[in-house]
């Protein structure tokens, strides 16, 4: 069974400043696909990114970038100077191969951006 | 165009009724599907249809039933409404059943039981 960990309920920093949501993931297979969503406080799930396991080349986009560690399985998210409006539940999510495209989620990291 | 939009956006209703949650997408894609997220924000996945038929069917009570007239439409029925159904469904869609294939998420039905 896949597992992903998301051991940070809640963050707060100060506008600005540069955070790191952590994910940590779990699964016997080789072949896996990991992603980030965006749900800000309107609601929606916004797609962030997707990496497979084959790919451990990290990720800049703009102000977020992303660090992939198949040896600590590991799938970490950094905003470099945060806004406020960055503040949002973000969700790291794995799916494997066989059974479907099934996303199976993290319990989500509440990042929380002040003034 | 908002690529998959479900209606209604809120819903709040009675123990004992059946209510429907629809769900459509613009984007051509070929697979489908429901997740519902509890109020401590816990996302999983209830079903998946692929070009109309059933794919994932994940232990869902019976009173949930999927309905997907065509590829891009998927309806969400639920009968009895329990007060545990309270929750935010959200309809999805992505290119293919594939893993991998990115799975992109609607706004959101939040269901109210009372």
């Amino acid at each position: 069974a896949q597992k992903v960990t998301q051991a940070q309920t809640e963050i707060s920093v100060v506008e600005k400043e540069d955070v790191t949501l952590d994910c940590v993931y779990e699964t016997r297979d080789t072949t896996y696909y990991l992603f980030w969503y965006k749900q800000p406080p309107s609601g929606e799930l916004v797609f962030l990114i997707r990496r497979n396991s084959f790919d451990e080349q990290n990720e800049i986009s703009g102000r977020y970038s992303w660090n992939f560690q198949k040896s600590t399985s590991s799938f970490n998210f950094t905003i470099t100077a945060s806004q406020v409006v960055d503040s949002a539940v973000y969700f790291c999510a794995l799916t494997v191969t066989g059974g479907g495209n099934k996303l199976t989620f993290g319990t989500g990291t509440q990042l929380k951006v002040e003034l | 165009d908002t690529a998959v939009s479900q209606t209604p956006k809120y819903l709040v209703t009675q123990m004992g009724n059946d209510k429907s949650i629809k769900c459509e997408q613009n984007l051509g894609h070929d697979t489908m599907y429901w997740y519902k997220q509890d109020s401590k924000k816990f996302l999983k996945i209830m079903f998946s249809y692929n070009n109309k038929e059933l794919i994932i069917n994940e232990t869902v009570p019976n009173r949930f039933s999927p309905k997907s007239p065509d590829k891009a439409h998927l309806n969400l029925h639920i009968n009895s409404l329990e007060l545990g159904d309270s929750a935010v469904y959200f309809c999805a869609s992505s290119p293919s059943w594939n893993p991998g294939n990115t799975i992109y998420f609607g706004e959101g039905s939040w269901l109210t039981v009372v």
